[in-house]
């Protein structure tokens, strides 16, 4: 079946450190694959996504490159804020009547 | 404008209750969704519509029963529910169902707590 696998959390660093969330997927076919982030209280807003190999994307300081050799997206940014604390969950989402499949989601603590 | 609205923002209710859910979306998106998230979990899709039919249940229960009355809006009527459902309900449109990179834009959540 299809699946996503992330890192476990939570997540906490200090502001200005190097993030990485680590993001795997199993898929029957060829996926688009995104991050969505969601700040507490609130729905999910889509963060980046890629739709096919080599493919980078990118938004508010994160990346992800889709990696087919390694069936892997995983997000990455040079600099958290403590505005960055957040659940980030990776999804892929494959063509046709499909649901998107989301990870567990990891939390992320940002601590000044 | 990717805004998806969600109404009300907040609910509480008695299991005898019967109340609605309201979503809207005004980007001319053709595919509707309802999940359901529990705590610290990923959201759980509950159901989909793609030009105002029902495509994907994803064998709800009875007491949950979605309506879409035209292509912007899109309901969840609840009836007889049980303290489990107490859960965040998101909506979500996308332009089509399935295409590649489709993306879902989420609306801000109901949170509904079942007493």
């Amino acid at each position: 079946g299809n699946s996503v696998t992330q890192m476990e959390g939570p997540v906490t660093l200090s502001e200005e450190a190097f993030l990485t969330i680590n993001c795997t997927y199993t898929a029957t076919g060829y996926p688009s694959l995104f991050w969505y982030v969601q700040y507490p209280g609130e729905g999910l807003q889509l963060l980046l996504k890629a739709t096919k190999a080599d493919d980078k994307g990118s938004n508010k300081g994160f990346e992800a490159t889709y990696r087919k050799e390694t069936t892997s997206f995983h997000l990455e940014k040079g600099s958290v804020q403590v505005s960055d604390s957040a659940v980030y969950f990776c999804a892929l989402l494959l063509s046709g009547n499909t649901p998107l499949v989301f990870g567990k989601g990891t939390r992320l603590s940002v601590i000044a | 404008d990717t805004e998806v609205t969600q109404t009300p923002k907040h609910l509480v209710m008695g299991m005898t209750n019967k109340k609605s859910l309201k979503c809207e979306q005004h980007m001319g998106h053709r595919a509707m969704y309802w999940y359901k998230q529990k705590a610290k979990k990923p959201p759980e899709l509950m159901f989909v519509y793609s030009y105002e039919k029902l495509s994907i249940n994803e064998s709800v229960p009875s007491r949950f029963s979605p309506e879409c009355p035209n292509s912007s809006l899109l309901n969840l009527h609840l009836h007889a529910l049980q303290p489990e459902d107490s859960a965040l309900y998101l909506c979500a449109s996308s332009q089509n169902v399935g295409g590649v990179g489709e993306t879902q834009y989420f609306g801000p959540g109901t949170r509904l707590l079942v007493l």
